[in-house]
């Protein structure tokens, strides 16, 4: 049971390029988000999703996109990377409101 | 929108000793849900203690306890009999309709 994986776990963008974060969970969870982890500011909630097909902007959706196609995955789109997204990305997921988040391992992205 | 307050950015204790981290919250809902979540240098984010809003008895789990004042608005965390493996980052957290962490405490513990 690999529960909630992240791809990759590391990456360096020039500022400007492009690039998706793969998020996969196989506990046939409902919810996945999406936060940022920058020192001194816990986690940010950039976007999440509820269920197959949706999504719904968290505290920090500027820069980003994402998309559910499929439940078990969640994708997080950097369109044009800024020096400002240099981060570590975590992606969670529950089975739904009121109950624990699991957690992937992070990405650290660096973006130059 | 539901805001998580950690006002403690650092905090130490002696091996075996007691501590309590800090947590307030701002909300207008009623059911809800408040964790804490350790994070060691691993990175990995790893379940504490989790607190059920309408429930007035406070959460325990082994050496880890919160001290839960709904009306305040308030979720702390006591760890009791402190270990060198409890060095970490620890993370308040609160879970309505979605997920929202405070900025932190770091926790070493000393031998």
């Amino acid at each position: 049971n690999a529960g909630v994986t992240q791809t990759p776990k590391f990456r360096v963008l020039k500022t400007g390029q492009s690039m998706t974060l793969l998020c996969a969970q196989d506990m046939n969870h409902e919810y996945m988000y999406w936060y940022r982890q920058d020192p001194g500011m816990g986690l940010r909630l950039i976007h999440y999703s509820v269920g197959e097909g949706t999504t719904a902007k968290g505290e920090v959706p500027d820069g980003y996109n994402v998309s559910r196609l499929k439940k078990q995955n969640f994708l997080l789109g950097l369109e044009s990377a800024a020096p400002s997204q240099t981060s570590v990305y975590f992606c969670a997921s529950s089975i739904g409101h009121y109950t624990e988040a699991f957690f992937g391992q992070g990405t650290r992205l660096t973006v130059v | 929108a539901q805001t998580v307050t950690q006002s403690q950015p650092e905090m130490s204790v002696q091996e075996a000793e007691t501590v309590t981290l800090s947590c307030t919250y701002d909300t207008s809902e009623n059911n809800y849900y408040l964790f804490w979540y350790k994070q060691p240098p691993s990175r990995q984010m790893i379940l504490v203690i989790r607190q059920e809003a309408y429930k007035q008895q406070n959460a325990t789990e082994n050496r880890f306890s919160v001290n839960f004042q709904k009306a305040a608005k308030s979720f702390s965390l006591k760890i009791s009999d402190s270990q060198l493996g409890d060095t970490a980052m620890y993370f308040c957290a609160f879970m309505s309709y979605d997920m929202r962490f405070g900025a932190g405490t770091r926790l070493t513990v000393k031998p």
